[in-house]
């Protein structure tokens, strides 16, 4: 299997913050990545997909980057809705990983 | 409007068998991949598995094989999701999400079912 690694588990932010995350593949996956958000109690939500394309209705603010095993979600400038858990995951196998998630929390 | 729209939650007994089902709408069913996607309580996303509507056509990971059985009425357009024998291990959220692509990224999500299995 492939192993998505996150980084950081936790990140404490501020709004307004310039906020990064990173997802590491133990093998290379092309640009098969994506980004989700999942607030608690909620499904989560596509953000970003192909590593960079941001998904229709999504903000500018989020935006993703990286190929081959190295890639990064960053959010611009931090709004109050935008704290939540942050997940990639690849599909460049037919057997589909998360990565463990990154959590971002109020500072 | 593309919408998946899961079963209700569950509350069963180790052993006991169960079905959860995920509904689709707005959309070609056959034209979507449907995966199931496990959450355990306060933990992260777990892909459990893919099928393909079109031809039942299904993928599962190593961890859940032969543990679960996913499977599809296209008549329906429903995708299902099954146990034989649940564990207590087995308890968590369970959603289904759909992709366009054999690979791709899920596009559409379902609410959740909660299957909680307690004696």
């Amino acid at each position: 299997d492939i192993q998505m690694t996150q980084s950081p588990s936790t990140l404490s932010a501020s709004v307004g913050d310039r906020v990064t995350i990173t997802c590491r593949a133990s093998q290379i996956i092309s640009s098969s990545l994506a980004w989700y958000q999942q607030k608690p109690g909620k499904a989560p939500k596509l953000l970003i997909y192909k590593a960079s394309s941001l998904e229709s209705g999504v903000p500018s603010r989020f935006s993703g980057s990286g190929s081959g095993t190295e890639f990064t979600l960053t959010i611009s400038s931090l709004q109050p809705e935008d704290f939540a858990t942050y997940y990639c995951q690849q599909y460049n196998s037919y057997l589909r990983t998360f990565g463990q998630g990154t959590k971002v929390e109020i500072k | 409007e593309v919408q998946l729209v899961q079963s209700g939650a569950e509350v069963k007994k180790p052993g006991e068998s169960l079905k959860i089902s995920c509904k689709g709408s707005g959309y070609s069913f056959s034209s979507y991949w449907i995966g199931w996607v496990r959450q355990m309580s306060g933990k992260g996303l777990e892909w459990m598995g893919i099928i393909y509507p079109g031809d039942s056509e299904s993928t599962y990971s190593p961890s859940v094989q032969g543990q679960v059985t996913i499977s599809v009425d296209k008549s329906i357009n429903t995708a299902y999701l099954q146990w034989s024998s649940l564990k207590a291990s087995d308890t968590a959220m369970y959603y289904c999400a759909g992709q366009s692509g054999r690979l791709g990224a899920f596009e559409y999500w379902g609410q959740g079912t909660l299957v909680t299995v307690s004696s």
